[in-house]
């Protein structure tokens, strides 16, 4: 099935850092979503981005839709230990919804 | 409010037993439904959608199966379970801005261990 590329697969920071994580597509998306996911549960909405070039914010979240409407990026700024889990971008075409393979963050207190 | 219900939370089957997971979604009419499955530590694969009742798109050939038998619900099955069925199930509905459709929501997940 179709899947993103999700950079990086993992990261390792210290508590304060600034996270900053990407997806590319070949293919054109309407829609860009980021989730967050803790272990065990399922995926939980953060930022949703709907127009090309749009730039969103939800509190330390930042997320970007590119212009080619084939990528997207999220950064967190000054990283807090609850910011611990797998993070995952999503594209939506007309009617389906894939993810890229999820970036693993874990923070060094 | 929309609220989406998703069981068992888990569970464990032999190998050729037969499986039904259960999602249901409250609040809500005519969502697009999504069955995604979750191999330990990697991305969400999605395996089957739906638009509406009774429609069901297939994504990737497979040893499951997926109904639609109301507006509401949609069930994930299995004739024989094989051991590579393990993994973790994810249950989404699509919704938001009206008919838009544009943002998904999860269930909590089934965790199926095939043993």
């Amino acid at each position: 099935g179709q899947q993103l590329n999700q950079s990086p697969q993992s990261m390792f920071i210290q508590e304060g850092e600034d996270v900053s994580m990407n997806c590319t597509s070949s293919s054109i998306f309407n829609t860009w979503l980021w989730y967050k996911q803790d272990p065990g549960e399922g995926p939980v909405l953060l930022i949703a981005l709907y127009k090309a070039g749009e730039l969103t914010s939800n509190g330390r979240l930042t997320a970007q839709f590119g212009i080619t409407r084939k990528d997207s990026f999220l950064n967190i700024s000054a990283s807090i230990p609850s910011d611990v889990g797998i993070y995952f971008c999503a594209g939506k075409g007309a009617q389906k919804l894939v993810f890229g393979q999820g970036t693993r963050l874990t923070i060094n207190p | 409010s929309q609220t989406i219900h998703q069981w068992p939370a888990t569970l464990v089957q032999p190998v050729g037993s037969p499986l039904s997971l259960e999602c249901t979604v409250e609040g809500t009419s005519n969502p697009n439904l999504y069955w995604y499955r979750q191999a330990a530590g990697r991305g969400l694969q999605l395996l089957f959608y739906s638009v509406g009742i009774g429609q069901i798109s297939s994504e990737v050939p497979q040893n499951l199966s997926a109904s639609r038998p109301q507006d509401r619900q949609f069930i994930l099955s299995s004739k024989k379970l094989l051991l590579s069925d393990s993994g973790f199930y994810l249950c989404a509905w699509m919704g938001g801005r009206g008919r838009e459709y544009t943002e998904a929501f999860f269930g909590q997940g089934t965790r199926l261990t095939v043993v």
